[in-house]
């Protein structure tokens, strides 16, 4: 089945500052490829995805970029700010090949500091 | 907007209690999840349902049931809670198969501890 390897576990950087959050995918069917912001307290939001037939997407300060030939995907956040801190979890699936879908990164608490 | 909800936000359980954790979501989505969230370990699928009735077990279904009676009611049940199930326990839902996306939209999770 998909792994879903992300790094790193905590990430701290400066307010105004980018930060970027790497995740690697084992299966080469995997062909949707989600992002998850969870704030504490609450459940995971969709904050950004991409499919594999496109190599970039951005959405304002936050952004995602794919590599399917090496099998990994990346999160961008440019000019953080302090609502950026939280946990993010990137995610892997095979668009129609089952109900059970998105395989999970193990997630990376992104602190900002003022 | 999708909405997905969960019944207990907290809740605290004895070793050997029946516990049921409920989650409803109002997209007449077909699939719906039960993950449990620990520190160091992420998201991990217990079990799915692609429709009322059926469910297939996922990743950790060990000492867990569910019950899908509706399709917007997805249903957890621990049949003799445990100590090691103590956990953040987050239900999702998904659009239909042949969907534009697999997005998983979840719900604000409950907290459960078990004594």
């Amino acid at each position: 089945g998909e792994n879903v390897e992300q790094h790193p576990s905590t990430l701290s950087v400066q307010e105004g500052d980018s930060a970027v959050i790497k995740c690697t995918y084992s299966d080469s069917a995997s062909n949707y490829f989600p992002w998850y912001k969870q704030e504490l307290g609450k459940g995971p939001q969709l904050i950004i995805d991409i499919r594999s037939n496109v190599g970039e997407k951005k959405d304002q300060r936050i952004a995602v970029t794919l590599n399917k030939t090496a099998k990994h995907f990346s999160l961008h956040i440019t000019e953080t700010q302090p609502e950026d801190s939280a946990v993010y979890f990137c995610a892997a699936s095979t668009s129609g090949g089952g109900a059970d879908g998105l395989t999970f990164g193990k997630g990376t608490h992104l602190i900002i500091q003022p | 907007d999708v909405k997905v909800t969960q019944s207990s936000r907290y809740l605290v359980k004895r070793t050997g209690e029946k516990v049921f954790l409920e989650c409803v979501q109002d997209m007449d989505h077909e699939n719906m999840f039960w993950y449990r969230q620990d520190p160091g370990l992420g998201l991990r699928l217990i079990y799915f349902s692609y429709d009322v009735k059926m469910k297939e077990k996922g990743d950790i279904p060990e000492g867990y049931s569910v019950s899908r009676e509706k399709k917007e009611r997805f249903s957890l049940i621990l049949e003799s809670a445990s100590t090691n199930q103590t956990s953040m326990y987050l239900c999702a839902s998904r659009p239909p198969w042949g969907a534009i996306t697999d997005t998983q939209y979840f719900g604000p999770g409950t907290r459960l501890t078990v004594l």
